[in-house]
């Protein structure tokens, strides 16, 4: 089963614009991780922000977790036509395991 | 450290054949996760050790899958007689200590199989 729906499903952009996906799950968390995908390859981690946290930056990237709303955004500044990749987040409902979205294709064209 | 390593990376069988996929995780790492994917969705929890035991099963494991991490190194997952509906990416992950503490997991590149 999967925790969350994440939206859009697919983005497209220009390289140099900034890329939001959105993410809901539905039960409470220990925490919310990001994913990253190369089509056919396997996962790598992005970024994680605890439940206690409500933004979070490494790079390029932002992360927001609303916890009342059961709701985090990813944000990519200036995107580049390597970051085109589906994103996932997954969280820990203190299960010992994650639990993935249905994740965002993005597509930075140069 | 060479990171998680799955083999095959890819399995064309017919229906009903039996397959096994290899997972070797990241030495010292003691938690070791299944997935599944199929195309254009998120992984799906299969299983998970810790060492050698097995803590958790999906509902989506059925009774035709099984999965083995003997020694609490490498793990195996076997799907008996195979259905088309098996077809998806099989995902292997490992990490270090319990999600709650170390926070990710490592993601093997996964095992492509296709039921014909």
């Amino acid at each position: 089963s999967q925790q969350g729906e994440e939206d859009p499903q697919a983005l497209s952009i220009q390289e140099g614009e900034n890329a939001t996906m959105n993410c809901s799950y539905k039960t409470s968390i220990n925490n919310l991780q990001w994913y990253r995908q190369n089509s056919g390859r396997g996962l790598v981690h992005l970024i994680l922000i605890r439940s206690n946290e409500r933004e979070k930056h490494s790079g390029r990237l932002r992360v927001t977790l609303d916890t009342s709303k059961k709701s985090s955004s990813l944000l990519i500044t200036a995107s580049r036509a390597a970051d085109t990749a589906s994103y996932f987040c997954a969280t820990d409902d203190n299960t010992d395991k994650l639990i993935f979205g249905t994740g965002t294709r993005l597509q930075v064209f140069p | 450290d060479t990171g998680v390593s799955q083999d095959p990376r890819h399995k064309i069988t017919k229906r009903g054949q039996n397959v096994t996929f290899r997972c070797d995780p990241i030495s010292e790492h003691n938690r070791l996760y299944w997935y599944r994917q199929t195309l254009g969705q998120g992984p799906e929890f299969l299983t998970y050790f810790q060492n050698e035991a097995q803590l958790e099963k999906s509902r989506l494991l059925s009774d035709r899958f099984s999965a083995e991490r003997p020694k609490g190194s490498f793990s195996t997952l076997e799907i008996q007689r195979t259905e088309q509906g098996d077809s998806a990416m099989y995902l292997c992950a490992s990490s270090p200590n319990t999600i709650s503490n170390t926070g990710e997991l490592f993601f093997g590149e996964g095992s492509r199989l296709t039921v014909l």
